[in-house]
C-alpha cells in the first residue's frame, strides 16, 4: 500500500525557518513524482512544485518560485519542503501527493 | 499552462444523481486530468484519473458510484446514489511537462 506520512505540526514566528518532511514507502520513491500542495485556511488547492527523487530534479509553480525550496533523500525515501524566512502569509495546510496518494497535512502557523 | 475551470458549488438530493464539470483552457482539450475529492477537515483524496476519450482509471477503494466521462474540453464526475459522505469540495488537476495546475474546486452539498 502507498503511504505518504508527513511531518507535525510547526507553530513558527515571522523570520524563522523552517523544513517540513514526507516520507513515502510501499512504492519504489525514486521513480514516481512527488510533489508539495498548499491550502490556505478556507481556499482551494495550489500546487507549488514537485520533485523527481531519481535525479532530483525539480519544477516549482511561477508562484512559488524563489520562496521555498524543494528537496529529497532518495536513501530514506523523504521529500522535503523549507521555507528560509517565513511570513505569516505562510500559514497554511501543507500536503505532499504523489499523482494518486495524498499525505496527511502539515498544518503551519506563522505568528507573534 | 492549462487552466481548469469548475463551478463554484453544487447541490442535489440524497439518493439522487449529480454531474460536476471540469473545462480545460483552450488548446488543451485533450489533457488528461484526475479528480479529488476532499471531505471537511480531511486531506484530499485521489477518484480517478479521466482522459479525453472518457476513459477513466479508479484509485483504490473507490465506490462504483463515482465515474468520469469527456466531452471536448470538458471532463465529468457523476456520482450516483448520493450519500451523505460524498459532501465534499472536488477538484480536478491536470499537468504538463513542467508545471500541475488545479481548478478552484466545486462544493458538493448534499440535501
Amino acid at each position: 500500500e502507498v503511504q505518504l506520512v508527513q511531518s507535525g505540526a510547526e507553530v513558527k514566528k515571522p523570520g524563522e525557518s523552517l523544513k517540513i518532511s514526507c516520507k513515502g514507502s510501499g512504492y519504489s520513491f525514486t521513480t514516481y513524482w512527488i510533489g508539495w500542495v498548499r491550502q490556505m485556511p478556507g481556499k482551494g488547492l495550489e500546487w507549488m512544485g514537485i520533485i523527481y527523487p531519481g535525479d532530483s530534479d525539480t519544477r516549482y509553480s511561477p508562484s512559488f518560485q524563489g520562496q521555498v525550496t524543494i528537496s529529497a533523500d532518495k536513501s530514506i525515501s523523504t521529500a522535503y519542503l523549507q521555507w528560509s524566512s517565513l511570513k505569516a502569509s505562510d500559514t497554511a495546510m501543507y500536503y505532499c501527493a504523489r499523482f494518486d496518494s495524498w499525505g496527511q497535512g502539515t498544518m503551519v502557523t506563522v505568528s507573534s | 499552462q492549462p487552466v481548469l475551470t469548475q463551478s463554484s458549488s453544487a447541490s442535489a438530493s440524497l439518493g439522487s444523481s449529480v454531474k460536476l464539470t471540469c473545462t480545460l483552457s483552450s488548446g488543451h482539450s485533450g489533457y488528461i486530468i484526475a479528480w479529488h475529492q476532499q471531505q471537511p477537515g480531511k486531506a484530499p483524496r485521489y477518484l480517478m484519473k479521466l482522459e479525453g476519450s472518457g476513459s477513466y482509471n479508479k484509485g483504490s477503494g473507490v465506490p462504483d458510484r463515482f465515474s468520469g466521462s469527456s466531452s471536448g474540453a470538458d471532463r465529468y464526475l457523476t456520482i450516483a446514489n448520493l450519500q451523505s459522505e460524498d459532501e465534499a469540495d472536488y477538484y480536478c488537476e491536470t499537468w504538463d511537462s513542467n508545471t500541475r495546475v488545479f481548478g478552484g474546486g466545486t462544493k458538493l452539498t448534499v440535501l
